[in-house]
C-alpha cells in the first residue's frame, strides 16, 4: 500500500508554454501533498505544501503565479508550470501525507525539460 | 529542525554491512531522526526513524547514541540495489508530520561488486 504516482514521468516543452504535472495517491487519501524540485546533482528543495480544498503554501523564493498548485481532491494534486523557461528544467517530485502516524510517501518524479 | 552532517560519499562491498553515520549535535528533545534514500532518478524512499531507542525493520537498523547527538544507519547485507543517496533528517514529531521535509546533501553510498 501507500503508492503515489506522477504523470507524466518525462515531458519536453517549448519555452513559453505551460505544463501540468499530476500527483495521485493510489490507495490512500492524502490530507496534505508536497511538491519538491531537484536540480542536477543537488538535493530536493521543498516548493510548496498543498492541503485539499485550500490554497497552497509556497516556500520563500518560489513564485506562486508561476507554479500553480491545485489540490482538488484527497487523491490528486496538480502542479502547473506556467510560461516555462529553460531554467525551470528540473526533476519535480511530489509526496503525499497520509495522516497521523504515517510517513510521507513520494512519487517517482517528473523530469521536465524546457527547450 | 536541527541540522545534520553526513559524509558526502561512502563505498561498501556487496554482502557486507553498510554503516552510514549522521551527526545532529543540536537535536532537541522532541526531534526524531529519519532516514530516507533516493535511488538515481527516482523519488525518495522512507527507510526508518527513531527518537532515542535503537530501531530495526526489514530494511535497516538505526542506532542512536545515548546523548542523541549522532546516529548510524546500518544496512546489514548490502546489495548493488542499495546504491543510492541516503538522507538523514531530524524533525519534530513521529509519523512524518504534515510539514515538508528539509533534505541536506546526504551520503552517496556506492555498493561495489
Amino acid at each position: 500500500g501507500a503508492v503515489v504516482s506522477q504523470h507524466p514521468s518525462r515531458v519536453i516543452c517549448k519555452s513559453g508554454t505551460s505544463v501540468k504535472i499530476e500527483c495521485r495517491s493510489l490507495d490512500f487519501q492524502a490530507t496534505t501533498m508536497f511538491w519538491y524540485r531537484q536540480f542536477p546533482k543537488q538535493s530536493l528543495m521543498l516548493m510548496a505544501t498543498s492541503n485539499e480544498g485550500s490554497k497552497a503554501t509556497y516556500e520563500q523564493g518560489v513564485e506562486k503565479d508561476k507554479f500553480l498548485i491545485n489540490h482538488a481532491s484527497l487523491t490528486l494534486s496538480t502542479l502547473t508550470v506556467t510560461s516555462a523557461h529553460p531554467e525551470d528544467s528540473s526533476f519535480y517530485i511530489c509526496s503525499a501525507y497520509r495522516g497521523q502516524n504515517y510517513e510521507q510517501y513520494f512519487g517517482p518524479g517528473t523530469r521536465l525539460t524546457v527547450t | 529542525d536541527a541540522k545534520t552532517t553526513q559524509p558526502p560519499s561512502m563505498d561498501c562491498a556487496e554482502g557486507r554491512a553498510a554503516n552510514l553515520p549522521c551527526n545532529h549535535s543540536t537535536i532537541s528533545g522532541n526531534e526524531y531522526v529519519y532516514w530516507y534514500r533516493q535511488i538515481h532518478s527516482q523519488g525518495p524512499q522512507y527507510i526508518i526513524h527513531g527518537l532515542k531507542n535503537n530501531e530495526t525493520n526489514e530494511m535497516a537498523s538505526l542506532i542512536i547514541t545515548e546523548d542523541r547527538k549522532s546516529s548510524t544507519l546500518i544496512l546489514p547485507h548490502a546489495t548493488l540495489r542499495d546504491t543510492a543517496v541516503y538522507y538523514c533528517i531530524v524533525r519534530v514529531g513521529s509519523g512524518g508530520g504534515a510539514d515538508g521535509l528539509t533534505f541536506g546533501k546526504g551520503t552517496h553510498l556506492i555498493i561495489q561488486p
